[in-house]
């Protein structure tokens, strides 16, 4: 089945570590984003890549990279310069047709720091 | 600056009718999503509205007033799954979605 497959979905981190989450789609979208929500928030856009080996930051991205080298895969690294890091994490795609594309969201990660 | 906003949290009856409103003010407008999310799981995906009027599907309907920026999504004959958050997400002009903080459906028996 076609879906988007976010790993880990619990994790937990240390200050001053880095930590990569895994984003994989089957969907052949074009555009993939990562998104971070907090209690009582909405969601928060920190990087989308609309194109291999392209990507643009969102309204958040200070303390997170990313990296686009296939088409299926868009990991996301929070570093150690993110100064509030436990939240939890979503990974989404769509279809490069944005006008009526939804969007296709991962199942979600959520990071802790202890 | 961009802005949404829609009731924090609403309680309604099993088998009974709920509206729950958005308003919002975006850079340009290129439709509007529905999403609806349980609790600790990813946002899925309920419905879209890009021209004025009604959009029914089953249960489920979405309206939307652009001249008002203001939509609503209208939920009938609920059922005790239907206790989720419930996202409203415009479109500015950039085709990017901004999210409002939800509103929290409770259903009870």
């Amino acid at each position: 089945d076609g879906g988007i497959t976010q790993s880990p979905k619990y994790l937990f981190r240390k200050e001053g570590q880095n930590v990569t989450l895994s984003c994989e789609q089957n969907l052949n979208h074009d555009a993939m984003y990562w998104y971070r929500q907090d209690p009582g928030q909405g969601l928060r856009l920190i990087y989308y890549s609309q194109i291999v080996n392209d990507f643009q930051k969102g309204d958040i991205a200070e303390g997170y990279s990313v990296s686009r080298e296939k088409k299926e895969s868009f990991p996301l690294t929070v570093t150690s310069a993110q100064k509030n890091p436990t939240a939890f994490y979503l990974c989404a795609s769509s279809p490069t047709d944005r006008e009526t594309g939804e969007l296709f969201f991962g199942e979600g990660s959520r990071l802790t720091v202890l | 600056g961009q802005n949404i906003d829609q009731p924090t949290e609403m309680t309604a009856t099993e088998g009974a009718i709920v509206q729950i409103n958005c308003t919002y003010q975006t850079s340009g407008f290129n439709g509007l999503f529905w999403y609806q999310q349980h609790a600790g799981e990813a946002p899925t995906f309920l419905s879209y509205n890009v021209l004025d009027g009604l959009e029914e599907k089953g249960r489920f309907s979405s309206f939307l007033s652009r001249s008002k920026g203001y939509s609503y999504l209208l939920l009938k004959e609920l059922q005790m799954k239907d206790s989720a958050s419930y996202l409203c997400a415009p479109m500015d002009s950039n085709y990017q979605l901004i999210w409002g903080a939800g509103t929290k459906l409770i259903i009870k028996p």
